[in-house]
């Protein structure tokens, strides 16, 4: 079956470094998702790529989708304590019509 | 404003008494999901409604139900809970099944 893996598991980080996670699909991915959640938290929305090769920003994070459609990357720039969370990414493919999710990555920083 | 709204935020209840937990949305999405998250880990897809049709995962328990009486409500019924039930669970709604999901903010369970 489907499956998306995501590295690190966890990740500590100095407040004001940078931060990348990484998100890799055994398929060809019709789109991905990144979701974070906040400990206690729920899940919530972040962004969806579509196309081969997209980049996305919003603010100090940028998103990235791999050409091939089977990888994608969220990279914080300058981490803040408000950026601690898990991040999951989640790829969709028509096939099995489903999404699934990565493992998340835990991100952790020290002020 | 629109929201995904579960009830309650924590539910305890005895080994094998079943429980029922809820979820409501004010955003006419087509799509409710159902995920059971333990802890450190993602969300396990247990199952989902895309309108009034039902879709099981393949390693759902059976002791696992659903409901969905109207395009708002939706249900989650255990029915004999074993202590390796005890999670947060998570209901999500989408407007179709590859678009980006809204979750409410869980139900913790805890089993006695």
């Amino acid at each position: 079956g489907q499956q998306v893996m995501q590295i690190p598991q966890y990740q500590h980080v100095q407040e004001g470094e940078d931060f990348t996670t990484y998100c890799n699909s055994s398929t060809t991915l019709s789109n991905i998702q990144w979701y974070k959640q906040r400990p206690g938290g729920h899940p919530v929305f972040l962004i969806q790529l579509v196309k081969s090769g997209e980049v996305k920003k919003q603010k100090r994070l940028t998103f990235q989708f791999g050409e091939a459609k089977k990888n994608s990357s969220l990279h914080i720039t300058a981490t803040q304590t408000t950026d601690v969370g898990t991040y999951f990414c989640a790829g969709w493919r028509y096939a099995g019509n489903m999404l699934t999710f990565g493992g998340g990555t835990r991100l952790m920083v020290k002020p | 404003d629109a929201m995904v709204i579960q009830n309650p935020r924590y539910q305890v209840t005895q080994f094998g008494k079943p429980v029922t937990l809820s979820c409501s949305q004010t955003l006419n999405h087509n799509v409710m999901y159902w995920y059971q998250q333990k802890s450190s880990q993602a969300p396990k897809l247990l199952f989902h409604y895309y309108d009034k049709d039902f879709n099981n995962e393949a390693d759902t328990p059976d002791n696992f139900q659903s409901r969905r009486p109207n395009t708002s409500f939706c249900f989650l019924d255990i029915r004999s809970p074993g202590l390796g039930d005890a999670a947060m669970y998570l209901c999500a709604t989408s407007t179709t099944l590859n678009q980006p999901q809204h979750f409410g903010d869980g139900t913790r369970l805890s089993i006695l």
